[in-house]
């Protein structure tokens, strides 16, 4: 156990819905970072917020987006979902200056686009 | 740019030794890391080295040479749970944080 949650487990979309998958970070833990990772594959960086601000994102179009709330929880929005777009969705969360050895992760979400 | 090469699948005995390398190209050197990940779980750190040569830690140790790019998970005595994904991982700085680029992880298969 980490300490760090994310809802839903599981989710089934089809084509063009939008989904928001949450994540609950590490007490003492303000930076939140979110990874797309597709079967098979190591996990892509998406972005990370640190209060509540975007603070780098990596090689992933607009449509993904995200929000860090005041209690360090988070958001990942996806709009205009496509097939490609399944896979696992894992948020990490670290203390600033901890380095990414303490970058815990939660147990992800296993998104389904048909 | 950041890249990363390891190979896809690696299969062991039961209490034998396995190493899994790791070939990496990045612009920057800001460490390198290895994580363990179990079927539908999530990744959990293992190791980091910034500095050349080998670190032990109990049944698994890592290795670097940053000339040569070059890294290697060493796991010994191995038991049927090291049945996982190895994956390497390379940050590099972005504002002020690290970002992590991950290789696509070696499955290990452990057999009796």
């Amino acid at each position: 156990e980490t300490g760090v949650t994310q809802s839903p487990t599981h989710l089934i979309k089809t084509r063009g819905q939008q989904v928001t998958l949450r994540c609950s970070s590490q007490s003492g833990h303000n930076t939140v970072s979110w990874y797309q990772q597709a079967l098979g594959q190591g996990p892509q960086f998406i972005f990370q917020y640190y209060r509540e601000e975007e603070n780098g994102r990596g090689n992933f179009p607009p449509r993904f987006s995200g929000l860090q709330f005041p209690n360090y929880s988070s958001e990942l929005n996806v709009n205009a979902l496509l097939l490609g777009d399944s896979a696992l969705y894992l948020c990490a969360s670290t203390q600033v200056g901890g380095g990414l050895q303490t970058q815990y992760f939660g147990p992800g979400t296993r998104l389904l686009v048909l | 740019g950041q890249n990363i090469d390891q190979p896809t699948e690696m299969t062991a005995t039961e209490g034998a030794i396995v190493q899994i390398n790791c070939t990496y190209q990045t612009s920057g050197f800001n460490g390198l890391f290895w994580y363990q990940q179990h079927a539908g779980e999530a990744p959990t750190f293992l190791s980091y080295n910034v500095l050349d040569g080998l670190e032990e830690k109990g049944r698994f140790s890592s290795f670097l040479s940053r000339s040569k790019g070059y890294s290697y998970l060493l796991l010994k005595e191995l038991q049927m749970k090291d049945s996982a994904s190895y994956l390497c991982a390379v940050p590099s700085a972005s504002g002020g944080s690290y970002i992590p680029t991950f290789g696509r992880g070696t499955s290990l298969i452990v057999h009796p």
